[in-house]
């Protein structure tokens, strides 16, 4: 059983608009989270992470946010832009094992 | 360049046949990490390893082994392949633990028949 869950399979957003992207956990022993992206016939690169102690974390364009109690973080990116469509994974983290969500499409308009 | 090589990087096989993925890393990263990657499911953790000859379960271990006779290699065996082991798999390494960004592999695609 899928202990990360990404819902929406898929995101279209219009270049320049915010993406907004979800994830849901279900272990309470997570105690870090990371998003990686991922581009057709190449390995996924780590975009963001963020520790259980912290409730956002900001790099330039992406804030991820972790509501703790809810068991949910999410992804935003503003503006969003061409280069950003790519798969995104959530993971979650205890020590040493890492779990992953199944992944969300971003698809950016011109 | 910094970077993480696996080879072969596409593999077609029949059912039975030994085979092994090689994975080297020259960052001189304790953690490595072997996933597959199916659609609808995302990455899936099959082996990690914290240090030489430290090795442990992920969450889809049957079917694969590993060694870590040497800090920079991490090798993925399947003893005896079958179809359900037709997967993109990805290797990758880190500082020290999950938590530390992971550096990936450019996948070996792997199709058993």
């Amino acid at each position: 059983d899928q202990q990360v869950k990404q819902n929406s399979p898929s995101l279209s957003v219009q270049e320049g608009r915010i993406s907004i992207l979800n994830c849901d956990y279900t272990n309470s022993m997570f105690d870090y989270f990371l998003w990686y992206k991922k581009y057709p016939a190449e390995g996924p690169t780590f975009l963001i992470s963020i520790s259980s102690i912290k409730d956002k974390n900001e790099d330039g364009r992406f804030t991820v946010f972790l509501n703790k109690s809810a068991k949910h973080l999410s992804l935003h990116i503003v503006p969003s832009q061409p280069g950003d469509s790519a798969v995104y994974f959530c993971a979650a983290c205890n020590d040493y094992k890492l779990s992953f969500g199944a992944g969300t499409t971003v698809t950016v308009r011109a | 360049e910094a970077q993480v090589t696996q080879n072969p990087r596409y593999l077609i096989t029949v059912t039975g046949k030994k085979l092994t993925v090689t994975c080297s890393q020259n960052m001189n990263h304790e953690y490595m990490s072997w996933y597959r990657q199916d659609p609808g499911l995302g990455l899936r953790q099959i082996y990690y390893s914290m240090n030489v000859e430290v090795t442990d379960k992920g969450d889809v271990p049957e079917g694969y082994k590993v060694s870590r006779k040497e800090k920079r290699n991490f090798p993925l065996i399947l003893e005896s392949p079958s179809p359900n082991q037709t997967s993109l798999y990805f290797c990758a390494s880190s500082l020290s633990r999950g938590r530390n960004e992971q550096f990936f592999g450019p996948g070996t695609r792997l199709t058993v028949l």
